[in-house]
């Protein structure tokens, strides 16, 4: 099974806002709204924060959205902050209960 | 608070075995499932598995169908992962995380992650 297909990279300036896609197939992402997101910063855990697509946990700014349509997820970082450069990474349900990650995009906040 | 410990960092030989444990505190350990992760050096995020802690009831990733065995000790809050026949490529930093919202497949508490170091 092969991970969900995110940009490698992705890049903007603080106060704008920045999308990261999420491609699946309807296998995964086009069959079920359990797409979460996490973001990582270097040398440490990843933090959940967008779950079933588009729900954020509490304590995670509301800068942070999700969206899906057909087979891919999106997410965004609106209003950038130097503090949103890290890593983040895609997950989402498959088939048979499995999970499935993407391969991670680095935003960088220029 | 709720919280997930891992054990300690390990080397490990060439086609040895490798036992991690994550014991949970602060929260109802058999109201959650368990997943375990990995990630290599300055790579992405891998899905290994999950453990039903109320059952036992286990799914692997097909990559790791035969050579993980995920369990749990209820007693004791713990849950592990054991991964055999070690390679270099299994050498990889490994989490256990908790899923949050019942059936959501999201994350909501992570272990601070076991070094798995595997070399001759």
């Amino acid at each position: 099974q092969s991970a969900l297909t995110q940009p490698p990279s992705a890049s903007g300036s603080p106060g704008q806002s920045v999308t990261i896609s999420c491609t699946g197939t309807s296998s995964d992402v086009g069959a079920y709204n359990y797409v979460s997101w996490y973001q990582q910063h270097p040398g440490k855990v990843p933090k959940l924060i967008i779950y079933e697509v588009s729900q954020r946990p509490s304590g995670v700014p509301g800068r942070f959205s999700g969206s899906k349509s057909g087979n891919t997820a999106s997410l965004t970082v609106s209003g950038l902050q130097a503090e949103d450069e890290a890593n983040y990474y895609c997950s989402s349900s498959a088939v048979n209960y499995k999970l499935i990650f993407g391969g991670g995009t680095k935003l960088t906040v220029l | 608070q709720v919280q997930l410990v891992q054990s300690g960092a390990e080397v490990k030989k060439p086609g040895a075995s490798v036992k991690v444990s994550c014991k949970a505190s602060g929260y109802t350990f058999t109201g959650h499932y368990i997943y375990w992760v990995r990630q290599a050096p300055g790579q992405g995020i891998e899905w290994m598995g999950w453990i039903n802690t109320n059952d036992g009831d286990t799914n692997y990733a097909q990559k790791f169908q035969g050579w993980v065995t995920m369990t749990r000790d209820t007693s004791i809050s713990t849950a592990y992962m054991e991964l055999k026949r070690l390679t270099s490529d299994d050498t990889a930093m490994y989490f256990c995380a908790r899923v949050g919202v019942v059936g959501s497949r999201a994350f909501d508490v992570w272990g601070q992650g076991t070094m798995v170091t595997v070399s001759s």
